[in-house]
């Protein structure tokens, strides 16, 4: 079946640090791509997104890239601060569709 | 601007009973989408809701679940007789009218524990 997936499930990176989080997704027909937040004990918060007729879009302090050839997404956060540990969702869609599908997650651990 | 509210926090059930998890979407949101999530996982679709009408039910097991989003009060997930398998993190979302499933909004969640 098609799902979202994550190369890494757990990440640290030292305080200061950039941070790469990456996603694969299977169902090229996906149109619409998240990255959520999701701290210990609280529901996802939207982070950043993009549409597939973009490859690139920046945030404050994040950017999300989407390579629809390799059908790879990835969150890159600058200068990561210990407010940024979290796990990370990317969750993909279509636009007619109502099953926002979330991957596993990535669990980022900012050492001080 | 009270962002999406859900309550209880936590709900505890013995196997047999029935839970009910409500669903307060932000002011001005007309979808509500009810997911699930177990430790370490990600989020699970279950349903979508517009007042009064159930438009995606795909997500959800075809028995004991039931959901409903009034045209007053709260979106409510019904689980009747619980069993332990449906102890997980169920998170409710909104989003506006014209966004459709998108920049979903999410509530803290309700743990459900069967015992």
């Amino acid at each position: 079946g098609e799902n979202v997936g994550l190369h890494l499930p757990t990440l640290s990176v030292q305080e200061g640090d950039n941070s790469i989080i990456n996603c694969a997704y299977s169902n090229s027909a996906s149109d619409y791509f998240i990255w959520y937040k999701q701290e210990s004990g609280k529901g996802p918060q939207f982070i950043i997104d993009i549409r597939s007729n973009m490859d690139k879009r920046q945030g404050q302090r994040v950017t999300v890239l989407l390579n629809k050839t390799v059908k790879h997404l990835s969150l890159q956060i600058a200068a990561t601060q210990p407010g940024d540990s979290a796990v990370y969702f990317c969750a993909e869609t279509l636009d007619n569709n109502n099953d926002m599908r979330f991957g596993a997650g990535t669990r980022l651990t900012v050492k001080p | 601007n009270a962002g999406v509210m859900q309550n209880p926090r936590h709900l505890v059930r013995r196997r047999g009973q029935e839970a009910r998890l409500r669903c307060s979407p932000m002011k001005g949101h007309s979808h509500v989408y009810w997911y699930r999530q177990l430790p370490e996982e990600g989020l699970k679709f279950m349903v979508y809701l517009q007042k009064e009408n159930i438009i995606d039910e795909s997500g959800m097991p075809k028995e004991r679940f039931s959901a409903e989003f009034p045209k007053e009060g709260p979106s409510i997930l019904r689980i009747q007789q619980v069993v332990r398998g449906d102890s997980a993190a169920y998170f409710c979302a909104s989003s506006p009218p014209g966004r459709f499933n998108e920049k979903l909004f999410f509530g803290s969640g309700t743990q459900l524990s069967v015992l």
